[in-house]
């Protein structure tokens, strides 16, 4: 089965600081991998997603993330970020099929980012 | 493109009465719609997960018989609360696919249940 652990359930930060926000997951087989952002009483908008090829991905809003296997992370970055980027951000992920099969999302906890000025 | 649609965005009901959500797919067809239960300040739970014309899967400890899902068209699925409860209030959200492997789930905006 798989599993997503966000490590951090909230981040303050600084507006125009730099963030990252961390995910760790666990599968003993190939997994497609998502970053989501939740704004207060909405639904999720998919900010970027790891389904194979360059481990580097970027995504909406000027975040990226990178896959790392060996540590079997995917950590979501921003190098400036903005009093709109307060949000929900959940981690999910999703067993690989090569069949083409639908495979079910498993989310995160989240992480509750809170941007300053 | 790619827009789910979710109506009422809040309803308030009375303990004892049943409330229906929809859930729209505006510009594709759903094959595949999933809907989920978020309590405040937590993650989302997938309750069940619907195919157009078959009946739901449940996943374990979701009650079938209080959260009925009808998923009668390719663009849109209901969740009935039945016979709801102040322990039923919640935030549902659906999402929803297109037909083929590899393509993603799109969420509706979220519905915000309040049972007094």
């Amino acid at each position: 089965a798989q599993s997503v652990t966000q490590l951090d359930s909230q981040v303050p930060v600084f507006e125009e600081a730099p963030v990252e926000l961390r995910c760790n997951y666990s599968s003993s087989v190939s997994v497609y991998l998502f970053w989501y952002v939740q704004y207060p009483n909405q639904g999720l908008q998919l900010l970027l997603k790891y389904l194979s090829g360059s481990t580097l991905v970027k995504g909406i809003n000027g975040f990226e993330a990178e896959f790392n296997k060996s540590q079997t992370s995917f950590h979501l970055r921003k190098p400036s970020v903005h009093i709109s980027d307060t949000a929900e951000y959940f981690c999910a992920v999703r067993r690989g099929s090569l069949s083409g099969g639908y495979n079910k999302l498993i989310f995160g906890a989240g992480t509750r980012l809170a941007v300053h000025p | 493109g790619a827009v789910v649609s979710q109506h009422p965005s809040w309803v308030i009901c009375k303990s004892g009465t049943s409330v229906k959500i929809e859930c729209r797919s505006l510009d594709f067809q759903a094959t595949t719609m999933f809907w989920y239960r978020q309590f405040p300040k937590q993650s989302l739970m997938l309750m069940a997960t619907s195919n157009e014309g078959s009946k739901a899967t449940y996943e374990q400890g979701v009650e079938k018989d209080k959260f009925l899902i009808n998923h009668a068209s390719l663009t849109l699925s209901t969740l009935t609360v039945t016979s709801a409860h102040p322990e039923d209030s919640s935030f549902y959200i659906c999402s929803a696919r297109m037909a083929g492997g590899y393509t993603e789930a799109f969420f509706g905006q979220g519905t915000r249940l309040t049972v007094v």
